[in-house]
């Protein structure tokens, strides 16, 4: 099975950074995803890793260690727009779908001036 | 870019009816589509796999007979809600995993679904 725990909420101040954490457990792990999702609208595609280190896209970042079961998405120069529900979701074997993503609970970002 | 559209966008339905939803993908051929749900302040939960020209497979504790899910052409995926209930009242969002792809999945907008 699978099991994605990340935080539930998180606070920070524009212009900052801050570090979005999840762990996960799962069987045939085929590639870690995060996705941003505003309220009401469907998740749109942030990084993806699936080898171990960093990924970085511009203000976006994304951290994956493999063996520790860990990664992280680090946001830069943060912006009132970044407020909005971060997804870790996994890539891994289910029993009854081949590969499919599974994704934790959401961090909940609230971006302050 | 690749694009994914869903239709309707919203719908409200009387308790006992059937609704269809369409998954589409405009840009791309899609052998594998996902439905998920969500309800309010919770995660998508990935209700079934839907695979062009075969039967989808479902997640545990899905119906599989209230959900119904056909994949008739590689950018056309449906779900059908059979007999609603207020239960049922969710978000519902499918993804479209390009031919040949292995790691990139696009989300359509989703679907709110409010049964009465």
């Amino acid at each position: 099975g699978q099991n994605i725990d990340q935080p539930t909420e998180m606070t920070a101040t524009e212009g900052a950074i801050v570090q979005i954490n999840c762990t996960y457990q799962t069987s045939g792990f085929n590639g870690l995803f995060w996705y941003q999702q505003h309220a009401g609208e469907a998740p749109t595609f942030l990084s993806y890793n699936v080898l171990d280190g960093l990924e970085e896209k511009g203000r976006f970042s994304s951290f994956l260690s493999r063996s520790k079961g860990y990664s992280y998405l680090l946001l830069k120069e943060l912006q009132m727009k970044d407020s909005a529900s971060y997804l870790c979701a996994v890539r891994g074997r289910n029993s009854n779908s081949g590969y499919a993503l599974n994704f934790g609970k959401g961090t909940s970002l609230l971006v302050t001036p | 870019g690749a694009v994914v559209s869903q239709h309707p966008s919203w719908v409200i339905c009387k308790s006992g009816t059937s609704v269809k939803i369409e998954c589409r993908s405009l840009d791309f051929q899609a052998t594998t589509m996902f439905w998920y749900r969500q309800f309010p302040k919770q995660s998508l939960m990935l209700m079934a796999t839907s695979n062009e020209g075969s039967k989808a497979t479902y997640e545990q504790g899905v119906e599989k007979d209230k959900f119904l899910i056909n994949h008739a052409s590689l950018t056309l995926s449906t779900l059908t809600v059979t007999s609603a209930h207020p239960e049922d009242s969710s978000f519902y969002i499918c993804s479209a995993m390009p031919g040949g792809s292995t790691d990139t999945q696009y989300f359509g907008p989703g679907t709110r679904l409010t049964v009465l």
